[in-house]
């Protein structure tokens, strides 16, 4: 079945520190791969998204690139705010048709803080 | 990016009584919605998916008579947590697509699911 992996967290980090939250997936197919964000008491958003190999994904200064070849999708950002202290899940959905497609399957999420 | 309206964002019920969600699409037409629960510090489970004027398929392991999901229109899904209990406490949230559009997954807000 699909899975998605996502480093443990708390990430802890500085105002304009590098971020980098790791993510690998086991899927059938070509599914197409997110990243939403939850920011606290509020549901999620979309951050941003790669439906096939080698695509990046990009929002707001973060990227991800569709890996197929290591099976991942890293969220990075190059200097992070304190704005963007939140919950990060990564997710997959197949792009195939039957009884999975549309569903999203989400990894554990990753919640992490920013110091000024 | 498309309107996803839950509500309420917070109810507190007691103990055997039941609570009634609402996830409405404000400005397409959601063919699929998803009712997905998240556990404190954990990822998001999806319980069931629905299909506008079909029964629900719901999850292994997921009561169907518990969590009574309706989708009678293209823009109205509603979940049910019937007899609720203190176990039943957590963050529920819904998605919804057009499968037609083929489009991504809008979210709700969620709704905080307290019961005494």
């Amino acid at each position: 079945g699909n899975s998605v992996t996502q480093m443990e967290g708390p990430v802890t980090l500085s105002e304009e520190a590098f971020l980098t939250i790791n993510c690998t997936y086991t899927a059938t197919g070509y599914p197409s791969l997110f990243w939403y964000v939850q920011y606290p008491g509020e549901g999620l958003q979309l951050l941003l998204k790669a439906t096939k190999a080698d695509d990046k994904g990009s929002n707001k200064g973060f990227e991800a690139t569709y890996r197929k070849e290591t099976t991942s999708f890293h969220l990075e950002k190059g200097s992070v705010q304190v704005s963007d202290s939140a919950v990060y899940f990564c997710a997959l959905m197949r792009n195939a048709g039957g009884t999975s497609y549309g569903k999203l399957t989400f990894g554990q999420g990753t919640i992490l803080t920013v110091h000024p | 990016g498309a309107v996803v309206s839950q509500h309420p964002s917070r109810v507190i019920c007691k103990s055997g009584t039941s609570v009634k969600i609402e996830c409405r699409s404000l400005d397409f037409q959601a063919t699929t919605m998803f009712w997905y629960r998240q556990f404190p510090k954990k990822s998001l489970m999806l319980m069931a998916t629905s299909n506008e004027g079909s029964k629900a398929t719901y999850e292994q392991g997921v009561e169907k008579d518990k969590f009574l999901i309706n989708h009678a229109s293209l823009t109205l899904s509603t979940l049910t947590v019937t007899s609720a209990h203190p176990e039943d406490s957590s963050f529920y949230i819904c998605s919804a697509r057009d499968e037609f559009q083929n489009t991504e997954a809008f979210f709700g807000q969620g709704t905080r699911l307290t019961v005494v």
